[in-house]
């Protein structure tokens, strides 16, 4: 399994700003995720990052409102910009390892915008 | 694509007793992985069990256990001698074998269990 932790752990932002949320891993991996759970809903996934290239997103979700960097194998960022209160949610990144597919996950960010 | 559906939203149970938590699914994948994850208040994804579609053997860990049955695709989690730290809502996920680690989520099942 891998260690995951998230920075900041919760934040309460104003509309109209952007937040630079950080996940670290204790082990080098190629692929990591990043996925937002809004209010009492499952977890959707916003993309895929892979170290050396552009970030995968998935339907629904674009680069210019969640921008993420992968500058090596154990970090990642993932930005939230021009910020709405609709933007308010759990927002987690996760690791695959291993031949099962499954994942490990961050502590989450708790993210309230006013 | 791939869909994984809960259908239920509450449960709740006494200590000690056993529960089951439904889910179905639907991929067009050969190779895929199943997995009920659990998050706790804290919101600290945790991953209780996993079963890989091409084994027939159902998964066991400890109290949890969970019924796959492929052809009806369902994959049920069962829960024995529950215990109070069990609150939490469970998710259902869905990983195809060549979307290597993007997890397709149900809409999880809030479990409480009662002293």
């Amino acid at each position: 399994s891998a260690v995951i932790s998230q920075k900041p752990s919760r934040d309460i932002c104003q509309r109209g700003t952007s937040l630079t949320i950080q996940c670290q891993v204790d082990s080098q991996v190629t692929m990591m995720f990043w996925y937002r759970q809004q209010p009492g809903q499952s977890l959707t996934l916003i993309a895929t990052a892979n170290q050396g290239s552009e970030a995968t997103y998935e339907s629904g979700f674009v680069i210019d409102k969640f921008p993420i960097s992968r500058p090596n194998l154990t970090f990642s960022t993932l930005t939230v910009s021009n910020m709405s209160p609709e933007d308010s949610s759990i927002y987690l990144c996760s690791v695959a390892s291993g031949s099962y597919n499954e994942q490990f996950f961050g502590p989450g960010t708790r993210l309230t915008v006013l | 694509a791939q869909t994984v559906t809960q259908s239920q939203p509450e449960m709740s149970v006494q200590e000690a007793e056993t529960v089951t938590l439904s889910c179905t699914y639907d991929t067009s994948e050969n190779n895929y992985y199943l997995f009920w994850y659990k998050q706790p208040p804290s919101r600290q994804m945790i991953l209780v069990i996993r079963q890989e579609a091409y084994k027939q053997q159902n998964a066991t860990e400890n109290r949890f256990s969970v019924n796959f049955q492929k052809a009806a695709k369902s994959f049920s989690l069962k829960i024995s001698d529950s215990q109070l730290g069990d609150t939490a809502m469970y998710f259902c996920s869905n990983a195809g074998g060549t979307s290597y680690g993007k997890l397709t989520f149900g809409q999880g099942t809030i479990l409480t269990v009662h002293p």
